[in-house]
């Protein structure tokens, strides 16, 4: 099975700071990862699939990079309402796994 | 609108056995594959297994395989999950989702587009 490693596990940041989480995976998984977001008590959300592309509706301030093993989501302007925990997910093969998590809280 | 509701939240003790629901309507629901996902109390996310709504073909993680059973009824646009006998260790949140994509016999290309609401599911003596 393919193991992601999500890092760090939790940051805190200011309103306006850029924010980057990196998503390693134990093999080459191609450009096949998804980020998601989940706010406390809610489903997750699908933000960026196929390790770049933004979903509809989604503020282009997230963006996701990377191919084959080293992946890198970034919020280029964080916003009060991006507090949340975040989520990789890889799709390559067989069971699909996610990342064990980041979670972005306010400094 | 797409829409995935689940049923309601379950207590239950060890050994029951239990069937929580997860309705998609708003879409075709034999266009998309349905995937379980667990979260369990204060951890992360946990891909549990995938089904073709008309029921042909589900695929299983080997950490749920046997544990569990997934299952759908496409007339009644239902998939399901299901214990024949819960453990304290199940407790859980369990979310349903649409997959935006396709599968083969060896993976599942996409998304989960859209997600339940989620089911708590607490088993507790």
């Amino acid at each position: 099975d393919i193991q992601m490693t999500q890092s760090p596990s939790s940051l805190s940041a200011s309103v306006g700071d850029r924010v980057t989480i990196t998503c390693q995976a134990s093999q080459d998984i191609n450009n096949y990862l998804n980020w998601y977001q989940q706010k406390p008590g809610k489903a997750p959300k699908v933000l960026i699939y196929d390790a770049s592309n933004l979903e509809a509706g989604v503020p282009s301030r997230f963006s996701g990079s990377g191919s084959g093993t080293d992946f890198t989501f970034t919020i280029s302007s964080l916003q009060p309402e991006d507090i949340a925990t975040y989520y990789c997910q890889q799709y390559d093969s067989l069971p699909q796994a996610f990342g064990q998590g980041t979670k972005v809280d306010l400094k | 609108e797409v829409q995935l509701v689940q049923s309601r939240a379950e207590v239950k003790k060890p050994g029951e056995s239990l069937k929580i629901s997860c309705q998609g309507s708003g879409y075709r629901f034999t266009s998309h594959w349905i995937g379980w996902v667990r979260q369990m109390p204060g951890k992360g996310l946990e891909w549990m297994g995938i089904i073709h709504p008309d029921g042909s073909d589900t695929k299983y993680s080997p950490s749920f395989q046997g544990q569990v059973t997934i299952s759908a009824d496409s007339s009644i646009n239902t998939a399901y999950l299901q214990w024949r006998s819960l453990k304290a260790s199940d407790t859980a949140i369990y979310y349903c989702a649409r997959q935006e994509g396709y599968c083969t016999p060896t993976s599942c290309y996409g998304y989960f587009d859209f997600w339940g609401q989620g089911t708590l599911v607490t088993v507790s003596s």
